[in-house]
C-alpha cells in the first residue's frame, strides 16, 4: 500500500525557515517524481514544487521561486521542502504528492499524504 | 500566466447531476490538454478522480465510481466534470489541474453543495 507521511510543520515566526519531510513506502520511490502542494486557510490548492525521480529536474511554481527548495533522498525514500524567509502568507497545509511517472511535467498526482500544517505568525 | 477559472460554488439535489466547469484562459486551447480533476474534503488529502483528454483518451482514478465523468466544451474552452446520481457524500471541493508548459496549475476550486 502506498503511504506518504509528512512531518516538520509547526509554528514559525516571519523570517524564519523550516524543512518539511515526506517519508514514503509502498512503491519504488526512485521511479517517480514527487511534488509539494499547499492549501492556505480558506484558499485553493497551489502547486509549490516538483522533483523528478532521479532528483535532477526541479520545477517550481511561478510564485514559489527563490524561497523554496525541493530535494529528495532516494535511499531514504524521502522528499524534502525547505522554505526560507518565511512569510505570514506561507501559512498553509503542505501536502506531498506522488506523480504517475519519472518526470514532473505532465505526470499527474495519484497519491497524497495527509498534509502537515505550517503556521507563520509573529 | 495561464489561469483556470472555476465557479466558486455549485449546488444540486440528491439524485440529480452536477456539471462543474473549468475554463482555460484564452492563451490556452482546451483541446490540447489533459484535464485532471480532484476532490477535496475537509481533513482529508485530495483524491484523484479522473482525467479527460478525449473520449478515447481518458482515465478514472482507482475506486472512483463511473458516476464521475469528464468531457470538454471546446466552444467554451472548458473542461467539464459531471457527477451523476448525486449523493450527500459528494459534497466537497472540486479542483481542476493542467500542465500548460512549465508548471502545474490548479483552478480555484468549486464548492459543491448537495441540497
Amino acid at each position: 500500500e502506498v503511504q506518504l507521511v509528512e512531518s516538520g510543520g509547526g509554528s514559525r515566526q516571519p523570517g524564519g525557515s523550516l524543512r518539511l519531510s515526506c517519508e514514503t513506502s509502498g512503491f519504488i520511490f526512485s521511479e517517480y517524481a514527487m511534488s509539494w502542494v499547499r492549501q492556505a486557510p480558506g484558499k485553493g490548492l497551489d502547486w509549490v514544487a516538483g522533483i523528478s525521480g532521479g532528483g535532477g529536474g526541479e520545477v517550481y511554481g511561478d510564485s514559489m521561486k527563490g524561497r523554496f527548495s525541493i530535494s529528495r533522498d532516494n535511499q531514504a525514500n524521502t522528499v524534502h521542502l525547505n522554505i526560507v524567509n518565511l512569510r505570514v502568507d506561507d501559512t498553509a497545509i503542505y501536502y506531498c504528492a506522488k506523480s504517475t511517472g519519472w518526470y514532473v511535467a505532465t505526470k499527474y498526482f495519484d497519491w497524497w499524504g495527509q498534509g502537515t500544517l505550517v503556521t507563520v505568525s509573529s | 500566466q495561464p489561469v483556470l477559472t472555476q465557479p466558486p460554488s455549485s449546488s444540486a439535489s440528491p439524485g440529480e447531476s452536477a456539471r462543474l466547469t473549468c475554463t482555460l484562459s484564452s492563451d490556452l486551447d482546451v483541446a490540447n490538454y489533459n484535464i485532471y480533476w480532484y476532490q477535496l474534503k475537509s481533513g482529508r488529502p485530495p483524491r484523484f478522480l479522473l482525467f479527460y483528454y478525449s473520449d478515447s483518451n481518458q482515465g478514472q482514478g482507482s475506486g472512483v465510481p463511473s458516476r464521475f465523468s469528464g468531457s470538454k466544451d471546446t466552444s467554451a474552452n472548458a473542461g467539464i466534470l459531471v457527477i451523476s446520481g448525486l449523493q450527500s457524500d459528494d459534497e466537497a471541493d472540486y479542483y481542476c489541474l493542467i500542465w500548460p508548459s512549465k508548471s502545474w496549475v490548479f483552478g480555484g476550486g468549486t464548492k459543491l453543495t448537495v441540497l
